[in-house]
């Protein structure tokens, strides 16, 4: 089975705070996806990988940045929290056939 | 803009009903479109479906796409408490390692 994990299930951050999110994959899998989800809005992209040390924007980038330095690992880094960043944060990994597996969210509350 | 639309975004049933949730997508390089069923934490895989009016089954969920009129539904017979849950709607494109998911909808199976 694959195995996506978030490194929390909840944060609270105050406004102004670097945030970092850390979502690690057991299958070799090369793409990584961040994803926010709020209500009503589905599922956005903010970033993904196809590779070590590759990186693509998404559909809402900003304000987030991203990391990916081993392949197992994709980390979302917000250089500045903002309460308009209060979101779940869902990672993904795939091998690239379409279906995506992924982490349990971090619900975070930015204050 | 590549688009995904699910519809209704909300929907209240009681045990036993049947409910069909339905995604209509507007996009370029169309290649496959997939369910997820989201309840408290991580989506989980449903259906891949990639060429038109072959029903994929699952128990009592089913699931059956049309390219030419750009749509998919889900039926879901005899409902449970169990059945409760976000369910998204996700389109996979060709050249892309990126999916584009729908709104969600939000089914409640009252007992």
């Amino acid at each position: 089975d694959v195995k996506v994990t978030q490194s929390s299930r909840y944060l609270v951050k105050r406004t102004g705070e670097k945030v970092f999110l850390e979502c690690v994959q057991d299958m070799d899998h090369e793409n990584m996806f961040w994803y926010r989800q709020d209500p009503g809005l589905g599922l956005r992209l903010i970033y993904f990988s196809y590779d070590v040390k590759m990186k693509e924007k998404g559909d809402i980038p900003e304000g987030y940045s991203v990391s990916r330095e081993k392949k197992e690992r994709f980390s979302l880094i917000l250089e500045s929290a903002s309460t308009n960043q209060t979101s779940m944060y869902l990672c993904a990994s795939s091998s690239g056939q379409g279906t995506q597996y992924f982490g349990p969210g971090t619900r975070l509350l930015v204050l | 803009e590549d688009k995904v639309v699910q519809s209704p975004l909300s929907l209240v049933v009681h045990e036993g009903d049947t409910v069909t949730l339905n995604c209509s997508y507007e996009v370029t390089n169309f290649r496959s479109l997939l369910w997820y069923k989201q309840e408290k934490k991580a989506p989980t895989f449903l259906f891949m479906l990639t060429s038109s009016g072959i029903e994929k089954k699952s128990g009592r969920l089913s699931s059956i796409l049309d390219k030419k009129e750009l749509f998919s539904i889900l039926n879901i017979t005899a409902t449970q408490t169990g059945d409760s849950a976000i369910y998204l709607c996700a389109v996979d494109l060709q050249g892309a390692q990126k999916l584009v998911f729908g709104q969600g909808t939000r089914l409640t199976i009252n007992p």
